[in-house]
């Protein structure tokens, strides 16, 4: 398994603002995840963070609004720009590992915009 | 696409009793990989279990085992002897390269 931290663990925003978002591994690994769930729903994949290429991501979700970055096998950034009240979710990182593709998922940011 | 379905948005079950969770899953794949997680009210998102598609065998761990219909693409789990830690939102979970998560199913245990 891995331990996986991030931060802030949670804050409140206004709306316009960005807000980054730090996930950090205790151990090296290839893919990252970010995913958002929001109030009482299931997780949805915002993108695909690979060291050394550029963020992929689902539809839905752009670049300009969610930036990525994954500056090595350990840490990757997501930041959440000109923020609405509709961006007020959890926010999670993970990561693969094994031949399984399971996921280890860090606690989550939950995220307020007012 | 790839679809995960659980139809049972909440479930209830006695402390000590058994409970079977339902997920059913679409794809086109043969080979693939099929997780429940738990995330309790602290929202850190646990894996429970795990299955390999080519495996017949059904997962166990613990308390927690897992009935695998690959040709129903059926993908249930089964929690024995609940106990009130068990309380949780459950995801039935399916990848291939990406991971896709059902809606969950809210547990909760009665003491």
């Amino acid at each position: 398994s891995a331990v996986i931290s991030q931060k802030p663990s949670r804050d409140i925003c206004q709306r316009g603002t960005s807000l980054t978002i730090q996930c950090q591994v205790d151990s090296q690994v290839t893919m990252m995840f970010w995913y958002r769930q929001q109030p009482g729903q299931s997780l949805t994949l915002i993108a695909t963070a690979n060291q050394g290429s550029e963020a992929t991501y689902e539809s839905g979700f752009v670049i300009d609004k969610f930036p990525i970055s994954r500056p090595n096998l350990t840490f990757s950034t997501l930041t959440v720009s000109n923020m609405s009240p509709e961006d007020s979710s959890i926010y999670l990182c993970s990561v693969a590992l094994g031949d399984t593709s399971e996921q280890y998922f860090g606690p989550g940011t939950r995220l307020t915009v007012t | 696409a790839q679809t995960v379905t659980q139809s049972q948005p909440e479930m209830s079950v006695q402390e000590a009793e058994t409970v079977t969770l339902s997920c059913t899953y679409d794809t086109s794949e043969s080979d693939y990989y099929l997780f429940w997680y738990k995330q309790p009210p602290s929202r850190q998102m646990i894996l429970v279990i795990r299955q390999e598609a080519y495996k017949q065998q059904n997962a166990t761990e613990n308390r927690f085992s897992v009935n695998f219909q690959k040709a129903a693409k059926s993908f249930s789990l089964k929690i024995s002897d609940s106990q009130l830690g068990d309380a949780a939102m459950y995801f039935c979970a399916y990848t291939v390269n990406d991971m896709r998560f059902g809606a969950g199913t809210r547990l909760t245990v009665k003491p």
